[in-house]
């Protein structure tokens, strides 16, 4: 089963709004990872936040972490149309397997 | 540095075809594994490596068999191919473990017919 569950699975926003995505997972964790698709390709790695962290930021993104209710947000700052894709959240189970939610489809609307 | 690179980018199968799946990196990562990606699904991890020589299993391995003869090398094969397997496959790398940056292809998109 999957370990982490985005919400919303779909979001629309207009160019300059903020983007906010949640993510849940099930067991402890190591870190929690984030991760952009854009249609077609590749997942690309943004930011990874250790279960000892709160909250780390890098450019526009700001990630938190409460491992007390097993969930992490991602937010965009400023979006832009270019931020149009998929964002995934990623935990490991263990060393060894790192688990992808489902997803969140955003769309920036210039 | 070419990072990971999968071939080939797409591949149609008969229904019992076999095929390989091919992944190579250049980074000298420890870590080598394969995803599966569905519409609406994510990604779901089929098998993963944690050094040559060394294979496990991930989350959906039926149907699939690999092996890890070199550091660079990751190949994923189809052993009898099902339209089940009709999905974009993923190869990725990452430094030592799980626990790191993960570095991915740029997919294999498989149709089984």
């Amino acid at each position: 089963s999957q370990q982490g569950e985005e919400d919303p699975q779909a979001l629309s926003i207009q160019e300059g709004e903020n983007a906010t995505m949640n993510c849940s997972y099930k067991t402890s964790i190591n870190n929690l990872q984030w991760y952009r698709q854009n249609s077609g390709r590749g997942l690309v790695h943004l930011i990874l936040i250790r279960s000892n962290e709160r909250e780390k930021h890098s450019g526009r993104l700001r990630v938190t972490l409460d491992t007390s209710k097993k969930s992490s947000s991602l937010l965009i700052t400023a979006s832009r149309a270019a931020d149009t894709a998929s964002y995934f959240c990623a935990t490991d189970d263990s060393s060894y397997k790192l688990i992808f939610g489902s997803g969140t489809r955003l769309l920036v609307r210039p | 540095n070419a990072g990971v690179t999968q071939t080939p980018k797409f591949q149609v199968l008969k229904t019992g075809q076999s095929m390989t799946l091919q992944c190579a990196q250049d980074m000298n990562h420890e870590y080598m594994s394969w995803y599966r990606q569905d519409p609406g699904m994510g990604l779901r991890l089929i098998h993963y490596s944690v050094g040559a020589g060394i294979t496990d299993q991930g989350e959906v391995p039926n149907g699939y068999n690999v092996s890890r003869s070199t550091t660079e090398d990751f190949p994923l094969r189809l052993l009898s191919a099902a339209p089940s397997q009709t999905s974009v496959y993923f190869c990725a790398s990452s430094y030592r473990n799980a626990n790191t940056e993960a570095f991915f292809g740029q997919g294999t998109r498989l149709t089984v017919v």
